[in-house]
């Protein structure tokens, strides 16, 4: 059974450039998750989908962040324009829906650097 | 407020030697509790898990953790380390049971440095 996946492994932008991130969960799992881990600093829940549909979206920093997950498969979470403070690794997980107490698997992260 | 707590942000240990890597947590409720670990290069690969039953969890490549809801805590230990197990190590709490809030809080993360 093939991991979660993310894509690309490495990105090196300017500042004000736009970076599109990609996350393919295992499949058949309903929960994707996206987390940040900014250099120094413990890991950070950015965002939780169910399927299409965002669940919890409490951790997005602002409004230059957007994910999305059409057809409940693949997500993708953009930044839009990008700052120096959002460089980090951005990783993703996901879950097998209907667990009471699911376990998150994770893909490599992406490790975003802002120049 | 919801926390965790990684003591040590990093350790050094022969190769062969005993290791615990500290992980303490505030959470209101009863929490369940994982272990993940990096290797360079890699994703993050679950070690252990917590949810509830024997307080003494093991867990992949000989790591074992420990429960203990006294002390709010949730050490990691292996017997014997191995040059593999360089890497870095975190500690991270999660609400159990079913509902809309999944997200995990996490440590700041162990860094293991094995010497041959």
């Amino acid at each position: 059974e093939a991991g979660v996946t993310q894509f690309p492994s490495h990105s090196v932008i300017e500042k004000g450039q736009t970076v599109t991130l990609r996350c393919d969960p295992i499949s058949g799992h309903d929960n994707l998750y996206w987390y940040r881990r900014v250099m120094g600093k413990e890991i950070k829940f950015l965002l939780h989908f169910v399927k299409e549909s965002k669940q919890d979206e409490s951790g997005m920093p602002n409004n230059r962040f957007l994910a999305e997950r059409t057809g409940g498969t693949y997500s993708t979470l953009k930044v839009q324009p990008a700052e120096l403070e959002d460089s980090g690794v951005y990783f993703c997980a996901s879950s097998q829906e209907g667990f009471p107490t699911d376990t998150q698997y994770f893909g490599p992260g992406t490790r975003l650097t802002v120049l | 407020a919801q926390s965790v707590t990684q003591p040590d942000i990093h350790i050094t240990v022969s190769e062969g030697a005993s290791l615990e890597l500290r992980c303490n947590y505030s959470y209101g409720a009863t929490p369940y509790l994982f272990w993940y670990v990096q290797s360079p290069g890699q994703g993050l690969q679950l070690l252990l898990k917590y949810f509830s039953g024997d307080t003494l969890v093991q867990g992949i490549k000989g790591f074992e953790a420990e429960f203990k809801r006294s002390q709010s805590s949730f050490n990691l230990r292996k017997p014997s380390v191995h040059w593999s197990d360089a890497a870095e190590y975190f500690c991270a709490v999660g609400p159990l049971g079913a509902g809309n809030n999944r997200k995990l809080i996490w440590g700041l993360g162990t860094s293991l440095a094995v010497n041959p």
